[in-house]
């Protein structure tokens, strides 16, 4: 079985200072980790994907996230935050060896940028 | 806009209604899931279809929940006798056969207060 846990449920930055929000993984199987972030009144969408490729991983609007298997951790980055980055963001992992595109989801944690 | 679309937004029912949940996919997307997403938790995986082809259902969906996708294109949720637990976003998601699973592309989500 899978699952991830975000260790914060509310990570607040000030605009221009970097962004960590911190992600664990458990999975039977080499994983899939992703990051969708969840806007306030939009859908879900994707933010960046390990695929076993690289395992420092760029993503859209300047995040990154680095797969560290010994850690088993896949942390979200970004070095200076924007106002327009505030939303809530979940780390998923997909079972690779699973059957279907079933997905689970962290609990997500909600990002706040103050000026 | 060609993405996935949800209707209707919002629903409200009393208790042990029936309701109904539409969902269309980005038009060549042949995957087709529904999610659950409760109040600050992260999405559940509910059902998956592969055209019409319901291919996986989580023990989350009871007797009380069906899902279609008859022609392969659009889908339906439908909840019978309603519930106060049923209260919750439903997220349909589509992707292609052959993308990596877990790059899924959202709706925004179709929002059930049962009173």
């Amino acid at each position: 079985a899978q699952s991830v846990t975000q260790l914060d449920s509310h990570v607040s930055v000030s605009e221009g200072t970097p962004v960590l929000l911190r992600c664990n993984y458990s999975s039977s199987y080499s994983p899939s980790l992703f990051w969708y972030v969840q806007h306030p009144n939009k859908g879900l969408q994707l933010l960046l994907k390990y695929t076993s490729a690289a395992t420092l991983v760029k993503g859209i609007n300047g995040f990154e996230a680095e797969f560290k298997k010994s850690e088993t951790s896949f942390h979200l980055t970004k070095p200076s935050a924007h106002m327009s980055d505030a939303a809530e963001y979940f780390c998923v992992v997909s079972d690779r060896a699973g059957t279907a595109s079933k997905l689970t989801f962290g609990t997500g944690t909600r990002l706040q940028v103050t000026l | 806009d060609t993405g996935v679309s949800q209707d209707p937004r919002h629903k409200i029912t009393k208790r042990g209604q029936n309701v109904t949940f539409r969902c269309d996919p980005i038009s060549e997307h042949n995957r087709l899931y529904w999610y659950r997403q409760t109040l600050g938790q992260g999405p559940e995986f509910l059902t998956y279809f592969q055209n019409e082809a319901q291919l996986e259902k989580s023990r989350l969906l009871s007797d009380r929940f069906s899902a279609e996708r008859p022609k392969g294109s659009f889908s339906t949720l439908e909840i019978q006798r309603t519930e106060q637990g049923d209260s919750a976003m439903y997220l349909c998601a589509s992707s292609l056969m052959g993308a990596h699973t877990g790059e899924l592309f959202f709706g925004e989500g179709s929002r059930l207060t049962v009173l």
